[in-house]
């Protein structure tokens, strides 16, 4: 199946952990996001990359740090874990950075982390 | 930067009827408005969107009005049903950077 996907879809952890958070998409897409969604299913940005760059990052802690090894994949990690980082963080793919045409964004299904 | 927001946060409709949601954004640059249906469990789904130049959009049930003097943008759903439940996001887009508004959970009664 062609799509965005993330692993783990549900996280549980104790504050002060790390965690990773893993996406990979097969859209052939150059630009990926994560995004933060928290108990109000409000939905923020948090980075962008296209094509392995850094193209946005919101002001988030840098507890937390993206990682793109490919186009096909950007991965979040998180340090010292907190209980606020608790949220669904989704994943998100479009084929360029902008609003060209044909250019939606794409959302995982999204990783339920909760720190307890 | 950009902020939208979005009203109702909750919206309750009887199946049949329509339903609508609006968005005010504050970026007269953004240029690019989505709409995402988010069914529970699962992440944001595109379900129209429309572009600054362009005034109203259609694709079935589902409609999409745009007033950029304004800077307000809405959302129609007609005939609803309750597959229609869920929580919707509008969003203004300008480039690279996307501005969610904080979303409405729409019910739909049977």
């Amino acid at each position: 199946d062609t799509a965005v996907s993330q692993t783990p879809k549900y996280l549980v952890t104790q504050m002060g952990n790390d965690k990773s958070i893993k996406c990979e998409q097969n859209l052939g897409h150059d630009t990926m996001y994560w995004y933060k969604q928290d108990s109000k299913k409000f939905l923020k940005i948090m980075f962008s990359y296209n094509n392995k760059e850094l193209i946005i990052n919101e002001t988030v802690p840098n507890r937390f740090s993206p990682k793109s090894p490919d186009k096909a994949h950007l991965n979040l990690h998180i340090n010292s874990l907190e209980l606020g980082d608790s949220a669904v963080y989704f994943c998100a793919s479009s084929l360029l950075p902008g609003t060209r045409k044909n250019n939606e964004q794409f959302f995982g299904p999204g990783t339920r982390l909760t720190v307890l | 930067g950009e902020n939208v927001e979005q009203h109702p946060s909750t919206l309750s409709v009887q199946e049949g009827d329509s339903a609508v949601i609006k968005c005010t954004y504050s970026d007269s640059a953004s240029n690019y408005f989505p709409w995402y249906k988010q069914e529970l469990g699962k992440g944001p789904q595109l379900i129209i969107d429309i572009r600054s130049n362009v005034g109203e959009k259609k694709d079935q049930r589902i409609a999409v009005t745009l007033n950029k003097t304004a800077k307000h943008f809405s959302l129609h759903i007609t005939e609803t049903q309750p597959e229609d439940s869920a929580v919707y996001f509008c969003a203004a887009r300008n480039n690279n950077d996307m501005r969610f508004g904080a979303g409405t959970r729409l019910t739909v009664k049977p």
